[in-house]
């Protein structure tokens, strides 16, 4: 069974432009989390979409959006980046449990992206 | 919103000794605590969870205790080996996870 794919898996922008950043989940898992990785400020959640609908975010700016697609792909997108944006960009597809309750996350190998 | 503290951030020990990484969270409402292994270069991968219905749980030489009322939890690592070297990650939550910031361990052969 093939597991998360992210791409690209490196690349380098400057400061100002923007960046999309693309998920395949695990086959049959319907909801995407996007992660944030960082030395000063370790894993921090960016959003979670479930059967293409944002269903939780966490606490960044409007410059990070997202979208899910109706075959459960994920893409996410920073505009007008910065050099703090630098950072390892995780995505992580589960099964969901009963209700909205989280389940197993299967974490991709990230997008690493440097911000000149 | 949840708050998740993880001790030690560096912990070094000898192959065949055990290990103990201790995590805190705020949310009285979180109900799953997962730990996750990442070696270099590779996404976080899941080693055990637990759900607050559990107050412990063990698969082979790894176990994780949860006390709900003191809102704490542990992963024990029992005869360690050098390929248990890596970053270990606790988290909690009940709809979306927060992670704790990590505790790098190296297992010295």
């Amino acid at each position: 069974k093939a597991g998360v794919t992210q791409t690209p898996r490196y690349l380098i922008k400057t400061r100002g432009q923007q960046v999309t950043l693309s998920c395949s989940p695990i086959s049959g898992h319907r909801s995407v989390s996007w992660y944030q990785q960082t030395p000063g400020q370790g894993l921090q959640f960016l959003f979670e979409y479930f059967s293409e609908t944002q269903r939780n975010k966490g606490n960044f700016p409007g410059r990070f959006s997202g979208r899910q697609f109706s075959n459960s792909r994920s893409e996410m997108n920073v505009s007008t980046l910065e050099l703090g944006d630098s950072a390892l960009y995780l995505c992580a597809s589960s099964f969901p449990q009963q209700g909205s309750n989280t389940g197993e996350l299967f974490f991709g190998e990230g997008s690493r992206l440097t911000v000149l | 919103g949840e708050n998740v503290e993880q001790h030690p951030s560096t912990l070094s020990v000898q192959e065949g000794d055990s290990a103990v990484i201790k995590c805190t969270y705020s949310d009285s409402a979180s109900n799953y605590f997962p730990w996750y292994k990442q070696e270099l270069g590779k996404g976080p991968q899941l080693i055990i969870d637990i759900r607050s219905n559990v107050g412990e749980k063990k698969d082979q030489r790894i176990a994780v205790t949860l006390n709900k009322t003191a809102k704490h939890f542990s992963l024990h690592i029992t005869e360690t080996q050098p390929e248990d070297s890596a970053v270990y990650f606790c988290a909690a939550g009940r709809r979306a996870l927060t992670f704790g910031s990590g505790t790098r361990l190296q297992v010295q052969p």
